[in-house]
């Protein structure tokens, strides 16, 4: 079975820019969550999503925001970007909405410049 | 507040000994504790968890302890191998309306001498 994939992998962008990062997650997953680890530092919580709606926010501005679509994907988008929006952003999913653990694809490596 | 902190930042063991991670979180009402390990290029990956019903849990080489009383959480790995080199996460999950988030500490990055 696939993991949780997400695309791109890399991605290279200049302040003020947008972006759309991607998420697919395992088969029969309804749950997806962004997380944002900048380098040395555990994973930051951004987005709960379970089917389709939005269940938790961590504390990042309005710049971002995501959606979930009818098949359990996920886009999160970030706006406006700044310098310190560089970091890797890794999507997780999970069975359902509970005490869950989280299954993580590889993440987007994202470079503002 | 709610944060999950680790006491060290690196260890380093040799080939086949032992290896203990620890943990301290801050919120007495988290009912649901995970380890992950996260190599390099790579997203975490669940080791091990445990509910706050529990003291202790066991696994394939490691095992994970919890105090409640000194809100402590740690990760013991058996015999450890060089494949084990990786950061270690202590997380909590924190429950919202409807879902959860999970809170991670820092990292403590284990160095396995071959």
């Amino acid at each position: 079975d696939a993991g949780v994939t997400q695309s791109p992998t890399h991605l290279i962008k200049t302040r003020g820019q947008h972006v759309t990062l991607r998420c697919s997650p395992i088969s029969g997953h309804k749950s997806v969550s962004w997380y944002q680890q900048v380098l040395g530092q555990g994973p930051q919580f951004i987005f709960q999503y379970y089917e389709k709606e939005e269940r938790g926010r961590g504390n990042f501005p309005d710049r971002f925001s995501a959606r979930q679509f009818p098949n359990y994907s996920s886009e999160l988008n970030v706006n406006a970007l700044l310098l310190g929006d560089s970091a890797l952003y890794l999507c997780a999913s999970s069975p359902w909405s509970g005490d869950e653990k989280l299954f993580f694809g590889s993440g987007t490596q994202l470079s503002v410049l | 507040g709610e944060s999950v902190g680790l006491h060290l930042p690196t260890l380093s063991v040799q080939e086949g000994d032992n290896s203990i991670i620890n943990c301290a979180y801050s919120n007495s009402a988290s009912d649901y504790f995970i380890w992950y390990k996260q190599e390099s290029g790579k997203g975490p990956q669940f080791i091990i968890d445990i509910r706050s019903n529990m003291d202790k849990r066991q696994g394939q080489r490691v095992t994970v302890l919890l105090n409640k009383t000194v809100k402590h959480l740690s990760l013991q790995i058996a015999a450890t191998q060089p494949g084990d080199s990786a950061v270690y996460f202590c997380a909590e999950n924190s429950r919202n309306t409807g879902g959860f988030k999970t809170i991670f500490g820092a990292g403590t990055r284990l160095f396995v001498k071959a």
